[in-house]
């Protein structure tokens, strides 16, 4: 019963460096989505997708690219990472609405 | 600008008690508004919701209230356990999620 699968949990990188997250979801969901958690700033959503091919821009997808090629994954990538990208990464696949969300447990990402 | 805002960060209370949490909205477009329930080291999980056109919904201990005049809605969690310890978001749809900041709810044995 795995739902929302994110990798790595942790990562630490060095400013500059790139990395990928994925995410996988096994509900068959066509939404998915990527938020930042940030101290005192609640989530905010990054990119999200909404079906296998599709992406779009949420609220906070500056430096931050996208990609949707099969319909249960769903991968962020940082291209030149900096500090301010220092941030919890949570991976959400569902619906809109009061359809609800289902969550991965996150990724800690530090960027010195 | 935070359109979803949590403005209690923490709340405790007493084991059988009722505890409520609160949240404002500025935006009058949102059509649905849900609680999410976060453990450490794991992921948001649902726990209720409520239509724009309705101003109350119950799910056993859990009831969200809805006040679209003051943009205000509540979440009373009545008889409070201890497993119900955990930061409790509150999020609006329009159609994505907006989150607040969320409360750490501490209920005490």
């Amino acid at each position: 019963n795995a739902g929302v699968t994110q990798t790595p949990k942790f990562r630490v990188l060095k400013t500059g460096q790139s990395m990928t997250l994925l995410c996988a979801q096994d509900m068959n969901h066509e939404y998915m989505y990527w938020y930042r958690q940030d101290p005192g700033m609640g989530l905010r959503l990054i990119h999200y997708s909404v079906g296998e091919g599709t992406t779009a821009k949420g609220e906070v997808p500056d430096g931050y690219n996208v990609s949707r090629l099969k319909k249960q994954n769903f991968l962020l990538g940082l291209e030149s990472a900096a500090p301010s990208q220092t941030s919890v990464y949570f991976c959400a696949s569902g619906g809109t609405g009061n359809q609800p969300q289902h969550f991965g447990d996150g990724t800690r990402l530090s960027i010195l | 600008d935070q359109q979803v805002k949590q403005n209690s960060p923490s709340l405790s209370v007493q084991e059988g008690r009722i505890s409520i949490l609160n949240c404002d909205y500025t935006n009058s477009m949102f059509d649905y508004f849900l609680w999410y329930k976060k453990y450490p080291a794991e992921g948001p999980t649902f726990l209720i919701s409520i239509s724009s056109i309705k101003d109350k919904n119950e799910d056993g201990r859990f009831t969200v209230f809805l006040n679209k005049s003051a943009k205000h809605l509540s979440l009373h969690i009545v008889p409070s356990q201890p497993g119900d310890s955990a930061v409790y978001f509150c999020a609006a749809s329009k159609p994505h999620l907006f989150f607040g900041t969320g409360t750490r709810l501490t209920v005490i044995p």
